[in-house]
């Protein structure tokens, strides 16, 4: 069975911090890991996505990938109170085309 | 900017009844799924489709599942007999490429199910 991992929270950080939201993953020949945001009675929308081990960075939202590890994260810099809603860890295993979801992250951010 | 279209937005169903939710992928895309989202809980995927057939299902999409694209553009999902437990968000999405060559999923709006 392919788990993946979140904190539900809430993750509480005041406006202008850096919220850093983890993931982890059982599956150790898993591909890609995306995160994607939802705002509360909302689709899941794509906030980026990350395949090798280290960092990739778009704009204020960094991920970070450790596939040793089993452990994907993302950081925003510079939080919003707009930056406030559930995040979602998806991976995409070695095989198949479809995505396991971890439970969301319920992030925060208090002007 | 393109986007995945699903209607109705909102369904309510008596237990027993057929459903049929509908989509319209983004039009490049040749890939499509369904996932829910039971309230409160994770995102599930159902079923994935390309090239006019399935290629992958989950647990849940049992035999009270089908899927089909009975033209260029919609997707749908039927549900033949409705139970309580199948009343979720159900979400479609679309791909222009598998997902191991790094094709990105997109959601649409979602369609809300009732089941009473």
């Amino acid at each position: 069975q392919k788990e993946v991992e979140q904190n539900s929270g809430p993750l509480s950080v005041p406006e202008g911090a850096i919220a850093s939201l983890n993931c982890t993953y059982s599956d150790r020949g898993s591909q890609s890991f995306f995160w994607y945001r939802q705002y509360s009675g909302k689709s899941p929308e794509l906030i980026m996505f990350i395949y090798s081990n280290g960092d990739k960075e778009d704009g204020r939202f960094t991920a970070q990938l450790n596939k040793a590890s089993q452990y994907v994260s993302l950081l925003i810099r510079d939080s919003q109170p707009s930056d406030s809603a559930t995040y979602l860890c998806a991976v995409k295993g070695n095989a198949g085309n479809m995505l396991t979801f971890g439970g969301g992250t319920r992030l925060m951010v208090k002007p | 900017e393109p986007e995945v279209t699903q209607t109705p937005s909102h369904q309510v169903t008596q237990m027993g009844q057929e459903v049929i939710l509908r989509c319209v992928p983004i039009s490049n895309h040749l890939y499509f799924y369904w996932y829910r989202q039971i309230l409160g809980q994770k995102v599930e995927f159902l079923v994935s489709f390309y090239n006019n057939e399935i290629s992958e299902k989950s647990e849940i999409f049992d035999d009270q599942f089908s899927v089909e694209r009975p033209d260029g553009s919609n997707f749908t999902l039927k549900i033949r007999s409705t139970k309580l437990e199948d009343s979720a968000m159900y979400f479609c999405a679309s791909s222009a490429d598998s997902l191991a060559n790094t094709g990105e999923l997109f959601f649409g709006e979602g369609s809300r199910l009732t089941v009473l």
